[in-house]
């Protein structure tokens, strides 16, 4: 079946840091990968998306490219911000477009 | 466009009882699916509804059943709770269910404690 693997946390960073979190898949096909952020108390936000090998998703400052070579989907951001603390959780969503498998999300914590 | 609506937010059961939880889509959204979060076992999936009918089910106890209405409007229901039912249970609708790439759009969740 489907899974999803992420580094664990927790990530501790400085403001404006690089950030990495990594992330791999194992998927039957060329699943759709997500990646969303949880603040405390809420739901998941969509933070950016890719639909196929090669492509790039970006949303306020974070990036992820579709890596089929490496089944990967590592999210990337040039310098956090204490806003950005938050738990982040890789996804994939299956073939037949209804069901999202989650990593098992990774804690930022960004001091200032 | 309002989001996607969950009540209620907060619920506090005992171990036997049965509970349902409310899931109102982004309007124009057909497809509803059900997660479970809790902090051993993450997030996982539940089932997912279209146009009133269960297409796909995840790997959880038959206590576990939920329903679309007519408007996509749907509900969970877990019957004999028991300690180990206690999460954060997230609401997610999309358009269709069923294209590439079709984001999932999550609501605010429901937390349960089961005393």
């Amino acid at each position: 079946g489907n899974s999803v693997t992420q580094m664990e946390g927790p990530v501790t960073l400085s403001e404006e840091a690089f950030l990495t979190i990594n992330c791999t898949y194992t998927a039957t096909g060329y699943p759709s990968l997500f990646w969303y952020v949880q603040y405390p108390g809420e739901g998941l936000q969509l933070l950016l998306k890719a639909t196929k090998a090669d492509d790039k998703g970006s949303n306020k400052g974070f990036e992820a490219t579709y890596r089929k070579e490496t089944t990967s989907f590592h999210l990337e951001k040039g310098s956090v911000q204490v806003s950005d603390s938050a738990v982040y959780f890789c996804a994939l969503l299956n073939n037949a477009g209804n069901m999202l498998t989650f990593g098992g999300g990774t804690r930022l914590m960004v001091k200032p | 466009k309002a989001g996607v609506t969950q009540t209620p937010r907060y619920l506090i059961k005992t171990r036997g009882q049965q509970v349902t939880l409310s899931c109102s889509p982004i309007s124009g959204h057909r497809s509803v699916s059900w997660y479970q979060q809790t902090p051993g076992q993450g997030l996982q999936f539940l089932f997912e509804y279209f146009s009133e009918t269960q297409r796909n089910k995840g790997n959880f106890p038959g206590r576990f059943s939920g329903r679309q209405f007519s408007n996509s409007r749907s509900e969970m229901n877990v019957s004999t709770l028991e300690l180990g039912d206690s999460a954060l249970y997230l609401c997610a609708s999309s358009p269709e269910g069923s294209a590439r790439g079709e984001t999932q759009y999550f609501g605010p969740g429901t937390r349960l404690l089961v005393l």
